[in-house]
């Protein structure tokens, strides 16, 4: 099983949709937890973190669910300019400062 | 905000060459930077652990003879990949994190070099 995994869609919305991704880790001793952007051929770049409380920034709102073990991302009115692949992504728990990544979520919002 | 930097951005070698890539923290210190390497539509997987001023942390299954990294200095890390092979064709990207910011200060990402071995 891998330790971070997501649906890599892609996800087919049309502008001012609201969407929602999940991901799931394996192993419950995480620490940190963290939602990243990667545009194509570039690098990743820090969407939010997410927090026990669930967090919101502007049309993104971050939930984490530690029982069940999964983190989702809420992006709401979509934008063109917010296709891209979006990265769950966990620290864990040895090696605390290093970032384990899922494989994305490919989002694609339509005129 | 902080900005890490790569280079070369691309590059092309043939088969059994040796590529450097270099990471550079340009506005802040960083005794730790990762290396992590990204095949197309696949997560990044982290390579190592760059240590300022001692050996790098290797993940299981990657080589530390064919990918040596070196980081003499605060703001400098790099990446050899040696004798490369097609195989080794990928997306290398680093990162590093501000030390002021501690252990869970965001991680900032260099450009990414992408290397294709003919």
């Amino acid at each position: 099983r891998k330790e971070v995994e997501q649906d890599p869609g892609p996800f087919n919305v049309p502008e001012g949709a609201t969407v929602a991704f999940n991901c799931t880790y394996s192993n419950s001793a995480s620490q940190s937890f963290f939602w990243y952007r990667q545009d194509c051929r570039k690098e990743p770049k820090l969407l939010m973190s997410v927090y026990s409380s669930g967090n919101e920034d502007g049309r993104f709102t971050a939930q984490l669910n530690r029982a069940s073990q999964y983190i989702s991302l809420l992006i709401r009115d979509s934008k063109l300019s917010d296709s891209a692949t979006y990265l769950c992504v966990v620290t864990p728990v040895t090696g605390f400062q290093k970032l384990v990544f899922g494989t994305g979520t490919r989002l694609l919002v339509s005129p | 905000g902080a900005v890490v930097s790569q280079h070369p951005s691309w590059v092309i070698c043939k088969s059994g060459t040796s590529v450097k890539i270099e990471c550079r923290s340009l506005d802040f210190q960083a005794t730790t930077m990762f290396w992590y390497r990204q095949f197309p539509k696949q997560s990044l997987m982290l390579m190592a652990t760059s240590n300022e001023g001692s050996k790098a942390t290797y993940e299981q299954g990657v080589e530390k003879d064919k990918f040596l990294i070196n980081h003499a200095s605060l703001t400098l890390s790099t990446l050899t990949v040696t004798s490369a092979h097609p195989e080794d064709s990928s997306f290398y990207i680093c990162s590093a994190r501000e030390e002021s910011s501690g252990l869970t200060g965001e991680l900032f990402f260099g450009e990414g070099s992408r290397l294709t071995v003919l």
